[in-house]
């Protein structure tokens, strides 16, 4: 089955830049999208397709991807941004896979 | 606006069957697949299968195959997710979300707002 590892915190001051990884073998062949969730809340779409923003995601959340590694970045990193995050791609053998998770903490 | 909600939370018996509903408004409901995905507490997101509205076709994760069901109501916007036979490790709020498809890649582009599942004697 295929497996994505994140790390589980990620710490970041506000105003700073924030990148959260995503490893998977050769993940740079696949679409990967990007999942913010708060405590208590539903998952919200926050990047698709790599790079791509849903309408109403501010432009300071993007994303990349190449190698064996995605990455998430929140650039000017605000209280608000505080949750988890969560990468996810399709696997012709194991369909939807979810990373492991990373909790942000705004410091 | 798209809004899926979903039906309250259960309390179920070890052995027994739960059936969650996701109500579907906002857009048209056979257009897109419906997708199942479970979090026990604090743990992360566990994908369980998708189904189509549109001709009921579904697919589930090798881990639930045989002990969960996706239907729909196409009168109603609803869609369903039973899984039979619950231990306590089923325990875990239930979320349906849209999938959303673009040149064959599939986002989760809508959430319900979860269903808490709780099997416990």
């Amino acid at each position: 089955s295929y497996v994505l590892t994140q790390p589980p915190s990620v710490s970041v001051a506000p105003g700073q830049t924030a990148r959260i990884t995503c490893g998977g073998n050769n993940i740079g062949s696949k679409s990967v999208h990007w999942y913010q969730q708060k405590p208590g809340q539903a998952p919200v779409l926050v990047v698709y397709d790599d790079s791509d923003r849903p309408s109403g995601i501010p432009e300071r959340f993007s994303g990349s991807n190449s190698g064996n590694t995605a990455t998430l970045t929140i650039s000017r990193v605000e209280a608000g941004d505080e949750a988890d995050y969560y990468c996810q791609v399709w696997d012709s053998s194991s369909d939807y896979v979810f990373g492991t998770g990373t909790k942000v903490t705004v410091l | 606006q798209v809004q899926l909600v979903q039906s309250g939370a259960e309390v179920k018996k070890p052995g027994a069957s739960v059936k969650v509903s996701c109500k579907a408004s906002g857009y048209t409901f056979t257009s897109y697949d419906i997708n199942w995905v479970r979090q026990a507490t604090g743990q992360g997101l566990e994908w369980m299968g998708w189904m189509n509205p549109n001709s009921g076709n579904t697919g589930y994760a090798q881990k639930f195959q045989g002990r969960v069901t996706m239907t729909r109501n196409t009168s109603i916007s609803t869609a369903y997710m039973e899984l039979s036979s619950l231990r306590s490790e089923d325990t875990a709020v239930y979320y349906c979300a849209r999938g959303r498809s673009i040149f064959g890649v599939v986002s989760f582009d809508y959430w319900g707002q979860g269903t808490l599942v709780t099997v416990s004697s």
